[in-house]
């Protein structure tokens, strides 16, 4: 079991670029979690999808921020329109229903 | 403002103390507690988790919960350096749904 993927490792990009961020959950687990980390505002949801579908978004900045789960293999984050308060360590957990979350190694966006 | 507090933000303890963290929630509307440990460059692995009022424990670890005031702490005896991480607290009204998490408290156990 490789634990949940997320590719990159770091991102760098400028002020204004798109940046898309990848999660490959753990094989079997139906409930896919994006949260974002900071020193200043710590570890914040995001938005998490259940058997594919997105089930709650409350945590997304609307007008930057997307996210998609095309297959149960993987989820995308996307970022438009970069900013400097976007560079964060983005992570994605992924559970079976009712269970632990198991959280990857993460992605550091850095926009300059 | 954080809907999950907890305290003390850093702690030190010698080793083979006892480290005794807090956290709270002001959302009322929730009903699991989770504890994290944070090694730092890494991500967070989930610790212990508690529903039940009352104690859990595993090992050194010891989590207690007061649902009346939405109240969960975290203790580990006979510290080791090795535990020195970054805790986080983290509470959501069910097991399956997503959790909010509070800033975190940084433990350093000095040998």
């Amino acid at each position: 079991n490789a634990g949940v993927i997320q590719t990159p490792r770091h991102k760098v990009t400028g002020k204004g670029q798109e940046a898309t961020l990848w999660c490959e959950p753990i094989s079997g687990h139906s409930a896919v979690f994006w949260y974002r980390q900071t020193i200043v505002q710590g570890l914040e949801f995001l938005t998490y999808f259940r058997n594919q579908a997105p089930i709650d978004d409350s945590g997304m900045p609307k007008e930057r921020f997307s996210a998609q789960m095309p297959n149960q293999s993987h989820s995308t984050l996307k970022i438009q329109s970069t900013q400097p308060q976007d560079s964060a360590v983005y992570l994605c957990a992924s559970s079976r229903q009712g269970y632990e979350q198991y959280f990857g190694p993460g992605t550091r966006l850095t926009v300059l | 403002q954080q809907k999950v507090q907890q305290s003390p933000e850093s702690l030190i303890v010698p080793e083979g103390g006892m480290a005794s963290l807090n956290c709270t929630s002001s959302d009322r509307n929730v009903d699991y507690f989770w504890w994290y440990r944070q090694h730092s460059g890494k991500s967070p692995k989930m610790l212990m988790s508690i529903f039940s009022n009352g104690e859990k424990e595993e090992g050194r670890f010891t989590v207690h919960l007061n649902k009346a005031s939405l109240h969960t702490s975290l203790h580990i005896r006979d510290s080791q350096p090795s535990d020195s991480a970054l805790y986080l607290c983290a509470a959501s009204p069910n097991s399956g749904t997503y959790q909010r998490f509070g800033t975190g408290t940084k433990l350093q156990v000095v040998p």
